[in-house]
């Protein structure tokens, strides 16, 4: 099956910095992208569409100055936590569909293996 | 609101038996629902998809009903094995958008 990367896998950062997440489809290309966030035994939750060539789609209560995403190819979307404070500590994880598939959007995504963020 | 359930008790069982997992929705119209495995600090795992105007869905040992009236889906695995321990996260999603929205996932363990 196609093949999300996403990179780091885990990063410890300092209150008040900024972190960046890099999220690649590998062997496809996708115009969509999404970014959840998931908190220690609890379900994954959406925080934004990322879309190509235009601004990503935010979910209710998710801050866009807060969360800055790029996705500017139809292989790489980022996620940067900015000036990142203990409770944005969490796992991200990215997922996206194939282009090719696009047509049909009940196919299935392809998750990343995540994101763990420490802010300490 | 709209909710999407599934049992937050872990679900244990004995090698060989047959697992059964439930998710409820309401105040859902769901187009057509999926489901993932997520293994402990990884990304999820795509299993099985299946739509409105399907009834029952099979993969190997894997099987899915979906019940539009009951707002329901029943994810079984048959003959079970130890690797088969993992959370189960059903996803709901609509013809109109793309995005899924998760339950919260069923842990199953299963034992020798």
């Amino acid at each position: 099956g196609a093949v999300v990367s996403q990179h780091p896998s885990w990063v410890i950062c300092k209150s008040g910095t900024s972190v960046k997440i890099e999220c690649r489809s590998l062997d496809f290309q996708a115009t969509t992208m999404f970014w959840y966030r998931q908190f220690p035994k609890q379900s994954l939750m959406l925080m934004a569409t990322s879309n190509e060539g235009s601004k990503a789609t935010y979910e209710q209560g998710v801050e866009k100055d807060k969360f800055l995403i790029n996705h500017a190819s139809l292989t790489l979307s980022t996620l940067t936590v900015t000036s990142a404070h203990p409770e944005d500590s969490s796992f991200y994880i990215c997922s996206a569909r194939d282009h090719r598939a696009s047509g049909s959007v009940s196919g299935e995504l392809f998750f990343g293996e995540g994101s763990r963020l420490t802010v300490l | 609101s709209q909710k999407i359930e599934q049992n937050s008790e872990a679900l244990n069982i004995q090698e060989g038996k047959t697992a059964t997992l439930t998710c409820n929705y309401t105040n859902y119209s769901p187009a057509y629902l999926q489901w993932y495995r997520q293994d402990p600090g990884r990304g999820p795992v795509f299993l099985l998809l299946i739509r409105e105007n399907e009834k029952e869905k099979r993969k190997e040992r894997l099987k899915v009903t979906f019940d539009t009236t009951l707002k329901q889906s029943l994810f079984h695995i048959t003959a079970s094995q130890p690797a088969d321990s993992a959370t189960y996260l059903c996803a709901l999603g609509t013809g109109t958008a793309s995005k899924l929205t998760f339950g919260t996932g069923t842990r199953l363990q299963v034992t020798l």
